[in-house]
């Protein structure tokens, strides 16, 4: 268990309406990621953040933002959500001690966009 | 730009059996590759990471491989058990900065 809580667990909204999804950890790690996973697309990334305010874009970001204004939170909004953006959402994060690159990966954040 | 494949997409086997999944990778120079579990409806559980300067890596009954001539890694799993069916997910670091690639991953079934 490498700490990481996503909120919310379920979440169903409508098309264009603002979503945003929360990553948590509790170690201080540096290194987080949003993934989303779809099936016959498998796990994508979406952003990538390597410290406060510090952000990068994914595979597929078109869509979505992030903000990392303190370590133990991720954020991922979807400004205007829509039908191609239901999926499940997974954050990760490496520890910054170890320098294994091994990550760990929250339970996921399930979202229907009607 | 690393790619990462896993054959077969499924496979089911009768409890007891040893058997061997298979993830393929494009880009030799790789960082490490790690192995998660998938259960229905869950989050992806650590099983095993290889670094790059290491051959294999063993967790009970669970020993992967990594051959990075070949871009091959497999992963092990003796006697297996109908508590194993789960999908198996393995993925590269694209670069430095760990962001993972994954395999489509291999969905086992263990039957009792």
């Amino acid at each position: 268990d490498a700490g990481i809580t996503q909120s919310p667990r379920h979440k169903v909204t409508e098309t264009g309406t603002p979503v945003t999804l929360r990553c948590h950890q509790t170690e201080n790690h540096r290194y987080m990621y949003w993934y989303r996973q779809d099936p016959g697309h498998g796990l994508r990334l979406i952003h990538y953040s390597y410290g406060v305010k510090d952000t990068d874009k994914g595979e597929v970001s078109d869509g979505y933002s992030v903000s990392r204004s303190k370590t133990e939170d991720f954020l991922l909004t979807l400004e205007s959500a829509t039908s191609s953006q239901t999926s499940v959402y997974f954050c990760a994060l490496r520890p910054t001690g170890g320098n294994t690159g091994e990550l760990f990966f929250g339970e996921g954040s399930r979202l229907t966009v009607l | 730009k690393q790619e990462v494949t896993q054959i077969p997409a499924a496979l089911s086997v009768p409890e007891g059996e040893n058997l061997v999944l298979n993830c393929s990778f494009t880009d030799s120079a790789i960082y490490n590759l790690q192995w998660f579990r998938q259960d229905p409806g869950k989050g992806l559980t650590s099983l095993l990471l290889i670094q790059s300067s290491q051959r294999e890596q063993t967790s009970g009954r669970l020993n992967a491989s990594l051959d990075k001539s070949s871009g091959r890694s497999t992963l092990y799993i003796a006697a297996s058990q109908p508590g194993d069916s789960a999908t198996y997910l393995c993925a590269a670091p694209m670069d430095s900065s760990y962001k993972l690639i994954f395999g489509s991953g291999t969905r086992l079934l263990v039957r009792p």
